[in-house]
């Protein structure tokens, strides 16, 4: 099976812009979360959704959102970008919600 | 709300000698609980978690970890260390019914030769 994957890699934005990304699951995982990792904070939740709902939301201001299609891919949106949101982004999806977590390689976001 | 603690940020060890990463949790109800690995550049690698069941749980890599319920804690053990897990490690928990997974602060482990 194929594992987490995460579009793109790397992303440079200047402050002000607004960035998606893309996660799509492992086949067959309809649980995708959110993180947000940085050297300072760790990893931050930022949300979970699960058959394409959101069912939890971390301590992250309205700038984040995101999704989930009806194929359990999910997206992400950073709008009006600032400085601090330099971080790798972590998509994980897990069988059911109870269940491990699996994670992509993440997104490496700049903003400049 | 769960919440963990890595109270070492960094562990040095000697290749072939045990290794200890320390966990302690905080949560409401049954907790369920994970480590994770993290390489250079890389996602994180689930290694092992405990459900319910035998306090002992055995992972990936040679890695074990031991439920203590009275301690609140899960720390991850492996007996005779290898360069090769030199790595960032985070324990996990999450309350039974509630998705919110939080992360410790993660513990270097440097393994030297």
């Amino acid at each position: 099976k194929a594992g987490v994957t995460q579009t793109p890699r790397y992303l440079i934005k200047t402050r002000g812009q607004q960035v998606t990304l893309s996660c799509s699951p492992i086949s067959g995982h309809r649980s995708v979360s959110w993180y947000q990792q940085t050297p300072g904070q760790g990893l931050q939740f930022l949300f979970e959704y699960f058959s394409e709902t959101q069912r939890n939301k971390g301590n992250f201001p309205g700038r984040f959102s995101g999704r989930q299609f009806s194929n359990s891919r999910s997206e992400m949106n950073v709008s009006t970008l600032e400085l601090g949101d330099s971080a790798l982004y972590l998509c994980a999806s897990s069988l059911h919600r109870n269940n491990e977590q699996f994670f992509g390689p993440g997104t490496r976001l700049t903003v400049l | 709300a769960q919440s963990v603690a890595q109270p070492e940020d960094q562990v040095n060890v000697a290749e072939g000698n045990p290794l200890t990463v320390k966990c302690t949790y905080s949560v409401s109800g049954n907790p369920y609980l994970f480590w994770y690995v993290q390489y250079p550049n890389r996602g994180l690698q689930f290694l092992l978690k405990y459900i319910t069941g035998d306090n002992l749980v055995k992972g990936s890599y040679g890695f074990e970890a031991e439920f203590n319920k009275s301690q609140t804690s899960f720390h991850l053990k492996k007996p005779s260390a290898l360069v090769s897990d030199s790595a960032l490690y985070f324990c996990a928990v999450r309350a039974f019914n509630n998705n919110d997974m939080r992360f410790g602060a993660g513990t270097r482990l440097t393994v030297k030769p």
